[in-house]
């Protein structure tokens, strides 16, 4: 199985900052690498999907980037509604797995 | 819209046995892969299982290969999980997902809104 590594797992963050999460993979992956984010007692929302390709509907302000082993997702500016938390998932093989979450707080 | 609903969750003791299901809208749901996917209460996601269109092909995880079994009824527009010899671990909320394709890449979207199951005595 490919074990997905987040770091940090959480990180506190003020409005209007940048923010970088990290996503690590134990093999490499190409960009079969996707982000989603999951506010508390909600679904996952999907917002990144090959890597760097932003879902429809998603601001502007998240972006991804990476290949291989090492990816990133970046929120530009820290906007209220943007403190979650953030999972990604390689979809390269079977079984598909997740990383095991960065929760993004408010300082 | 594109919707997923689930529904079946509930309080189930050790060893017993529930079966979930999940309704699909606004999209031809014959078209799409699904999954279900859970997550253990203040855990991170699980993926759990995998069924095609068709549904002949079927993949799951290793945690829950030979306790639970996915179908689908493309009639009926939904996909459900037989989840039998329910352990304390299993209890998580758990998302029905479609799996959107694009080329030889592929996500979960969108996710339906869950539905818990707790085993417990």
């Amino acid at each position: 199985d490919i074990q997905m590594t987040q770091a940090p797992s959480s990180l506190s963050a003020s409005v209007g900052d940048r923010v970088t999460i990290t996503c690590r993979a134990s093999q490499t992956i190409g960009s079969y690498l996707n982000w989603y984010q999951q506010k508390p007692g909600k679904a996952p929302k999907l917002l990144i999907y090959v890597a760097s390709s932003l879902q429809s509907g998603v601001p502007s302000r998240f972006s991804g980037s990476g290949s291989g082993t090492d990816f990133t997702l970046t929120i530009s500016s820290l906007q209220p509604e943007d403190f979650a938390t953030y999972y990604c998932q390689q979809s390269y093989s079977t079984p598909r797995t997740f990383g095991q979450g960065t929760n993004v707080e408010i300082k | 819209q594109v919707q997923l609903v689930e529904s079946g969750g509930g309080l189930v003791k050790p060893g017993g046995s529930l079966r979930l299901s999940c309704a699909a809208s606004g999209f031809t749901f014959s078209d799409y892969d699904m999954s279900w996917i859970r997550q253990a209460p203040g855990k991170g996601l699980e993926w759990v299982s995998y069924i095609s269109t068709t549904g002949r092909t079927i993949y799951y995880a290793d945690s829950v290969k030979g306790r639970f079994t996915i179908s689908r009824d493309n009639a009926q527009n939904s996909v459900y999980l037989q989840m039998s010899s329910l352990r304390a671990e299993d209890t998580a909320v758990y998302y029905c997902a479609r799996i959107t394709v694009g080329g030889q890449y592929n996500w979960f979207d969108p996710w339906g809104q869950g539905t818990l199951v707790t085993v417990s005595s």
